[in-house]
């Protein structure tokens, strides 16, 4: 079955960049995602990849895909206080309504 | 904007007791799902429907059961409530995206506790 990983937690000062990593085992999977939890709200997806691409730059915001390690990344550059929340990697396989979640990564930034 | 309605943020119910977590989405969207979250688990998937009275069984659903009466409306079921159900519960539906991708709307979640 499916399964996506993620480190729990992640701390960096403002202005740094953040690296959020994840992996997942589905080599079906043809969507990846990026969503972000604030607290006390629901998710919402910041930023998603097609599986045949390597790379998307959106703002602040690169995402990394390494299809054949099966390695998804999210950058945030000039990390700022209000990007403190939870982030979570998601994957779909093509064909299918059901978007598998990771663990999610708590994102602390530091004044 | 999409809108995921959940009917009640916080909810304290009894072992045993029947629990209806509802949900309602305004955007006429074919796929809606249950996930509970629970602290290093991530998100899980209950169930899904795509269709009006159509369901699908996901990664945890036992102990669950979904109903799907109307299009806008995904209701989650615990039939008999027990304490290892207490949890976070995400409603959600969804559209596509490039293609054969779905982007998922969120409502802000029930927070059940079973005592």
């Amino acid at each position: 079955g499916e399964d996506v990983e993620q480190s729990l937690f992640l701390s960096v000062r403002e202005g740094d960049s953040s690296v959020i990593n994840c992996t997942y085992t589905d080599s079906s999977s043809t969507y990846l995602y990026w969503y972000k939890q604030e607290p006390g709200a629901g998710l919402q997806l910041l930023t998603y990849i097609f599986s045949n691409m390597d790379m998307k730059q959106d703002q602040r915001l690169t995402v990394l895909l390494n299809k054949k390690d099966k390695h998804l990344s999210l950058r945030i550059a000039d990390t700022q206080t209000g990007d403190s929340a939870i982030y979570f990697c998601a994957e779909k396989a093509g064909g299918y309504q059901k978007v598998t979640f990771g663990t999610g990564t708590k994102l602390q930034v530091i004044p | 904007d999409v809108k995921v309605t959940q009917s009640s943020r916080y909810l304290v119910k009894r072992t045993g007791e029947k629990v209806f977590l509802e949900c309602v989405q305004d955007m006429d969207h074919e796929n809606m799902f249950w996930y509970r979250q629970d602290p290093g688990l991530g998100l899980r998937l209950i169930y899904f429907s795509y269709d009006v009275k159509m369901k699908e069984k996901g990664d945890i659903p036992e102990g669950y059961s979904v109903s799907r009466e109307k299009k806008e409306r995904f209701s989650l079921i615990l039939e008999s409530a027990s304490t290892n159900q207490t949890s976070m519960y995400l409603c959600a539906s969804s559209s596509p995206i490039g293609g054969s991708g779905e982007k998922l709307f969120f409502g802000s979640g029930t927070q059940l506790s079973v005592l």
